[in-house]
């Protein structure tokens, strides 16, 4: 079984332009979930798939959009990037059903804007 | 506005020492609280949960709804509790997802 993967590990990207961050979910998880974690905060809710359509989302502009995929992969994508987009973007995969279940998160995209 | 405030960035303490990390929470409804853990170069990873009323690795929270808080608290801090801490209330009760995490707390366990 393999964990949730992130692509790329940091990327450095110019005010104006457009970045996708990718994710892979853990075997077997349908819902992934995204945040953006600024220096010195606490990881902050962007919005959440499941079954391929948004299910929850954050208080993010509708630059931040996102897919998942049949194969419950996602894509993040930032348009127009600005400087305070710079941050660790984390993926988090969970199964969904009755009872519990936790969210497994990913290492993070290190995404740094100039 | 819901709202999670963690009020220390940092917390030093002495191996052995009891240690308690505050969380308060400004929910409206009953949330489900969670504290997660990020360890030096490792991932965020969940803690432990509110509702289980659990003790993991010797750590146990409870929910004060007088007090709106969620305190984690060990009796005896160990080494490899160094780590960083971050409360986080859930917007959908009974699922770990769609979090309002704190702006954390890291906690320094020295001999």
């Amino acid at each position: 079984e393999t964990g949730v993967t992130q692509s790329p590990t940091h990327l450095i990207k110019t005010r104006g332009q457009q970045v996708t961050l990718r994710c892979s979910s853990q075997s077997g998880h349908n819902t992934v979930s995204w945040y953006q974690q600024a220096l010195g905060q606490g990881p902050q809710f962007i919005f959440q798939y499941y079954r391929e359509e948004e299910n929850g989302r954050g208080n993010f502009p509708p630059r931040f959009s996102g897919l998942q995929f049949p194969n419950y992969s996602s894509e993040l994508n930032v348009n127009a990037l600005e400087l305070d987009d710079s941050a660790l973007y984390l993926c988090a995969s969970r199964s969904s059903g009755q009872g519990f279940h936790e969210q497994y998160f990913g290492p993070g995209t290190r995404l740094t804007v100039t | 506005a819901q709202r999670v405030t963690q009020p220390e960035k940092l917390l030093s303490v002495f191996k052995g020492a009891p240690v308690e990390l505050k969380c308060n929470y400004s929910y409206s409804g009953s949330p489900e609280l969670f504290w997660y853990v990020q360890y030096s170069r490792q991932r965020l990873q969940l803690l432990l949960r509110h509702i289980s009323r659990e003790s993991i690795k010797g750590f146990t929270a409870d929910l004060n709804k007088g007090e709106t808080s969620f305190h984690l608290k060990k009796p005896f801090a160990q080494e490899e509790d160094s780590a960083m801490y971050y409360c986080a209330p859930a917007r959908v009760p009974g699922t770990a997802s769609k979090l309002t995490f704190g702006t954390g707390t890291r906690l320094q366990v020295t001999l």
